[in-house]
């Protein structure tokens, strides 16, 4: 079935480090990908996405690039601050005939300053 | 323009007695979806709703679990005779269309229910 893989966590970082989140994907048909950002005791926010292959997704200086040949959606961002500890979730869905977004299991980010 | 609102943020039900969840979409959205995480999980499908119908409830538990969207009101989803492994954060998403055109969904801030 279709299902999304992400590294596990915890992912711990100093301020301005560089951050490499891996997700790969597993789908029968040509998914939307996203990212998204829980921060503790909230919901779910959405970080950013991409719809086709080689699309890239971009917000608040992270980025990712919908890669169908190797089906990944790294998440990356250059310089990372302590407010960007947080849990995030790579996650897929269909756009045909209903919505049902499939979610990794989460990769905890910790950014120390 | 309100997002996604769920109450109550905090549940604490005895086991065996009943826990009611609601959710009501953003101004618009007629697709509603539930989703549970449990501890140090990502977030797992229950069901997806439009207006007094359900769409999609594969990932809903047999028995003791179901839920409803009327025609006014918010969505509830309802846990009868609950057992501590329900408890969770159980987040509502809602959506303007049901899949089409790229659809974005917007998450509610979840009810975390602990059942003691």
């Amino acid at each position: 079935g279709d299902s999304v893989t992400q590294m596990e966590g915890p992912v711990t970082l100093s301020e301005e480090a560089f951050l490499t989140i891996n997700c790969t994907y597993t789908a029968t048909g040509y998914p939307s990908l996203f990212w998204y950002v829980q921060y503790p005791g909230e919901g779910l926010q959405l970080l950013l996405k991409a719809t086709k292959a080689d699309d890239k997704g971009s917000n608040k200086g992270f980025e990712a690039t919908y890669r169908k040949e190797t089906t990944s959606f790294h998440l990356e961002k250059g310089s990372v601050q302590v407010s960007d500890s947080a849990v995030y979730f790579c996650a897929l869905s269909f756009n045909t005939g209903g919505f049902k977004t499939i979610f990794g299991a989460g990769t905890r980010l910790f950014v120390k300053a | 323009n309100a997002g996604v609102m769920q109450n109550p943020r905090h549940l604490v039900r005895r086991r065996g007695q009943e826990a009611r969840l609601r959710c009501s979409p953003m101004k618009g959205h007629s697709h509603v979806y539930w989703y549970r995480q449990l501890p140090e999980e990502g977030l797992k499908f229950m069901v997806y709703l439009q207006k007094e119908n359900i769409i999609d409830e594969s990932g809903m538990p047999k028995e003791r679990f179901s839920a409803e969207f009327p025609k006014e009101g918010p969505s509830i989803l309802r846990i009868q005779q609950v057992v501590r492994g329900d408890s969770a954060a159980y987040f509502c998403a809602s959506s303007q269309t049901g899949g089409r055109l790229n659809t974005e969904a917007f998450f509610g801030q979840g009810t975390r229910l602990t059942v003691v």
